[in-house]
């Protein structure tokens, strides 16, 4: 069981450049999302799934798209990189409300 | 502002002492989870709260959720150097979104 998966583990973009960060499960949660994490400032929502076909934004959604095609897949993709994008990025899975996440180990990612 | 405030945000002690951490908000919470952090790995779940006055044990930890489901504290007894992480506390809100506090960095000196 490899849990949740988040390829690749590092990346350098250059300012205005795009990419897809990946994230798949194996444990058929119907619940994803995707943080990001700042020193200081936790983690932030930036959106998440409630099952396959359904996206919502969270906290800091900005700059950032995501699509659900099948219940294993959450990729995230950065339209036009920033420095302010500038994190760690960590996708989550969960089966239900109220009872925890699974993280990813993250992709560090560096807009220069 | 967080939502989640979480203190100490740093903590350093010695092998054997005993030490609780906070986590508050002026919210109310429907659950409140608990994770551990490692450098370079994504946060661990320890435990999950969802009633108020709730306390769960798992082997030298001790968690709380408060009786106005608005706060909970950790508290580990004994603390050796392989609890040494980043602590984090998270909570669902009314739009069941799941918020987390900045965290606090624990460091246990053998």
């Amino acid at each position: 069981n490899a849990g949740v998966t988040q390829t690749p583990k590092f990346q350098v973009l250059k300012t205005g450049q795009s990419m897809t960060l990946q994230c798949a499960q194996d444990m058929n949660h119907e619940y994803m999302s995707w943080y990001r994490q700042d020193p200081g400032m936790g983690l932030r929502l930036i959106h998440y799934s409630v099952g396959a076909g359904i996206t919502d934004q969270g906290e800091v959604p900005n700059g950032y798209n995501v699509s659900r095609s099948t219940t294993e897949d959450f990729p995230l993709r950065l339209l036009s990189a920033a420095p302010s994008q500038t994190s760690v990025y960590f996708c989550a899975s969960s089966y239900s409300l109220n009872v925890g996440y699974t993280f990813g180990s993250g992709t560090r990612l560096t807009v220069v | 502002t967080q939502l989640l405030e979480q203190s100490p945000q740093f903590l350093s002690i010695q092998e054997g002492e005993n030490l609780t951490v906070y986590c508050n908000s002026s919210s109310v919470f429907s659950s409140l989870q608990w994770y551990r952090q490692e450098p370079g790995e994504g946060p661990v779940l320890l435990v999950t709260v969802v009633t108020g006055g709730e306390v769960k044990k798992l082997k030298r930890l001790t968690f709380q959720f408060g009786d106005a489901r608005k706060d909970s504290s950790l508290h580990i007894t004994a603390a050796q150097p392989g609890d040494t992480g980043l602590y984090l506390c998270a909570g669902e809100d009314n739009n069941n979104d799941m918020r987390f506090g900045a965290g606090t960095r624990l460091t246990v000196k053998p």
